[in-house]
């Protein structure tokens, strides 16, 4: 069984621009959730999406967002990218409500 | 909102010795603990959890965690530490009973794994 998958793995982009990341969740996996992983602040959570509804946020700018489609494959864009965007974005899905949750290996964007 | 405290962001061990890794949570009512690990250039791997079953729970590659609510605590230990168990380990909550996936994690401890 496929686990989840993050395109692409490494991105570089420069200040003011946007990007869009991708996340395949393993089949059947409805719940989808992205994480920023940096040095100085950790892990922390964007968002969650499941049946392509978005039911929880984190603490960030609007400018992160992000969207589920029907297949349960789920994007995240980033607008107006800023130097401390640079990060590991980790996606990560799970099957139900007390299961874990099951981590893709990020989309490491750098910003010049 | 729920924290997660690792006591010790570094912790070197010899091949062969007891690993142990701290993990404190704070909630007056216990949440679902996990314990995942990350290798260089990785995602995060799920070593072992607990929901709501035994205290003592069993994972992958010979560790273990238990639970201890009067302490609220979760470390992960395994007897005999390899080379290949060196990486970074974090512990991580979410509340129990809530449909909502938001983990929170911990800062993570780096276990270096000496010859």
């Amino acid at each position: 069984k496929a686990g989840v998958t993050q395109t692409p793995r490494y991105l570089i982009k420069t200040r003011g621009q946007q990007v869009t990341l991708s996340c395949s969740p393993i089949s059947g996996h409805r719940s989808v959730s992205w994480y920023q992983q940096t040095p100085g602040q950790g892990l922390q959570f964007l968002f969650e999406y499941f049946s392509e509804t978005q039911r929880n946020k984190g603490n960030f700018p609007g400018r992160f967002s992000g969207r589920q489609f029907s297949n349960s494959r789920s994007e995240m864009n980033v607008s107006t990218l800023e130097l401390g965007d640079s990060a590991l974005y980790l996606c990560a899905s799970r099957i139900g409500e007390d299961q874990p949750q099951h981590f893709g290996d990020g989309t490491r964007l750098s910003i010049l | 909102a729920q924290s997660v405290t690792q006591l010790g962001s570094h912790v070197s061990v010899s091949e062969g010795a007891l690993v142990l890794l701290r993990c404190n949570y704070s909630s007056s009512v216990p949440p679902y603990l996990f314990w995942y690990v990350q290798y260089p250039n990785q995602g995060l791997q799920l070593l072992l959890k607990y929901t709501s079953a035994a205290t003592l729970v069993k994972g992958i590659n010979g560790f273990e965690a238990e639970f201890k609510k009067s302490e609220t605590s979760f470390h992960l230990t395994k007897p005999s530490a390899h080379m290949s168990d060196a990486a970074e380990y974090f512990c991580a909550v979410s509340d129990r009973g809530s449909t909502l996936g938001r983990l929170y994690f911990g800062r993570g401890t780096q276990l270096t794994v000496w010859p």
